[in-house]
């Protein structure tokens, strides 16, 4: 296992569809978080997992927006109708608990949409 | 309201100097801090982080200082390297395994 994997890595969609991005974990780590960043600020927190259980939403994660982590492993993270200022980098992060407190990233996916 | 703040949004050093970039915070439940480093097109990568007990932390050329009456933290990276080039953001948590508040970022440039 080399890390956080997010896939796809870019994705350009047009103006109200529907979009659904993926992260799988570091294997052994049971906490997942998204954020999104986007130019000139620093990741803002979106939603995060503990196992299967999502602990905590943002006020940033709109009902357009919904996580979903159904095994306990990789998760999904789907924005419906998407608004032009929906564009931006989408940041996956894992962490094992209790052991570890830091984050470890996926490379993230960049979403345009045009 | 902006919990984490990193007011220097780019800072350029020499080759072989220090360099220093700051954080503050204003909530005071944050217990742990840390740092990351981000180049263009990749996610951040952790680089050194910091309990609220210790006021230094220590990893071969990064050190953090904290000081938590004046909710401020540092990194400093001696001796800086072309390679550290990149931007770096200060980030906190309240309680354990919670959700990580981050800064706008530092954008550091070392000047060979």
């Amino acid at each position: 296992d080399t890390g956080v994997s997010q896939d796809p890595r870019h994705k350009i969609t047009k103006r109200g569809q529907n979009v659904t991005f993926r992260c799988d974990p570091i294997s052994e780590h049971n906490r997942l978080y998204w954020y999104r960043q986007t130019l000139g600020q620093g990741p803002e927190f979106l939603t995060y997992f503990q196992n299967e259980a999502q602990l905590e939403k943002s006020r940033l994660l709109s009902d357009r927006f919904s996580a979903e982590r159904p095994k306990g492993s990789f998760s999904t993270l789907e924005i419906q109708r998407t608004e032009q200022g929906d564009s931006a980098m989408y940041l996956c992060a894992s962490s094992l608990d209790p052991q570890g407190t830091e984050a470890f990233f996926g490379q993230g996916t960049r979403l345009t949409v045009v | 309201d902006q919990q984490v703040k990193q007011n220097s949004p780019s800072l350029s050093v020499q080759e072989g100097r220090i360099s220093i970039l700051n954080c503050d915070y204003t909530n005071s439940m944050f217990d742990y801090f840390l740092w990351y480093k981000k180049y263009p097109a990749e996610g951040p990568t952790f680089l050194i982080s910091i309990s609220s007990i210790k006021d230094k932390n220590e990893d071969g050329r990064f050190t953090v200082f904290l000081n938590k009456s004046a909710k401020h933290l540092s990194l400093h990276i001696v001796p800086s390297q072309p390679g550290d080039s990149a931007v770096y953001f200060c980030a906190a948590s309240s309680g354990y395994g919670q959700n990580f508040v981050f800064g706008p970022g530092t954008r550091l440039s070392v000047l060979p």
